[in-house]
């Protein structure tokens, strides 16, 4: 079956950097997403892996390895708005979306 | 431009009663998809549709129809709405003629079945 695990919850502290990882199993690989979704709200686009290494975007990046199957979100200089959940999603070889549950973030002062 | 609308916000309903929500885009996009978010599950896909006038089952297809007429609106319908179908819906839409083909999604429908 096709599976991705992201941790259920991390808390960290304003200012500092958080890693937020993402391990998948998929039938094929078309590329992976990561979506920030604030309660209550609809998720939202971050980023997007297809090839290997590390894409940087202002304050977030995000990092892929295709053959460990694993992905990470970093976020440096943590404000109290990055306090979210934090989904993860292949895309597989039939270019249908696969999720994660999400990783709640909780920032503190 | 309002990217993709859907109504109602909320909705409370009465186990046994038909339901549609409404999802519209102004983005042209050829796809668009229905999921459900539960409380400790991902997103899950209902429905989706590649283009107008197509139509395709995701992973939680049961209970529910979807129509595409036109590019823009992607009503799903609750023929007979049963208790376990109260969670929050998501429309979204992509292009995927583009190599990244990023969804991006409407506010949500947040429905309760008693």
């Amino acid at each position: 079956g096709q599976n991705i695990d992201q941790p259920t919850e991390m808390t960290a502290t304003e200012g500092a950097i958080v890693q937020i990882n993402c391990t998948y199993q998929t039938s094929g690989f078309n590329g992976l997403f990561w979506y920030q979704q604030h309660a209550g709200e609809a998720p939202t686009f971050l980023s997007y892996n297809v090839l290997d290494g590390l894409e940087e975007k202002g304050r977030f990046s995000s990092f892929l390895s295709r053959s460990k199957g694993y992905s990470y979100l970093l976020l440096k200089e943590l404000q109290m708005k990055d306090s979210a959940s934090y989904l993860c999603a292949v895309l597989d070889s039939n270019y249908q979306l696969i999720w994660g549950a999400g990783t709640k973030l909780i920032i503190k002062p | 431009i309002a990217g993709i609308t859907q109504a109602p916000t909320s909705q409370i309903l009465a186990a046994g009663r038909r339901m549609t929500l409404r999802c519209t885009q102004d983005m042209r996009h050829n796809a668009m998809y229905w999921y459900r978010q539960d409380l400790g599950l991902g997103l899950r896909l209902i429905h989706y549709s590649n283009t107008a006038g197509t139509t395709g089952k995701g992973e939680v297809p049961d209970g529910y129809s979807v129509s595409r007429a036109n590019t823009d609106d992607f009503p799903l319908t609750l023929a007979s709405a049963v208790p376990s179908q109260t969670s929050v819906y998501f429309c979204a839409s992509s292009d995927s003629t583009t190599s990244t083909d990023t969804q991006y999604f409407g506010p949500g429908t947040r429905l309760t079945v008693l």
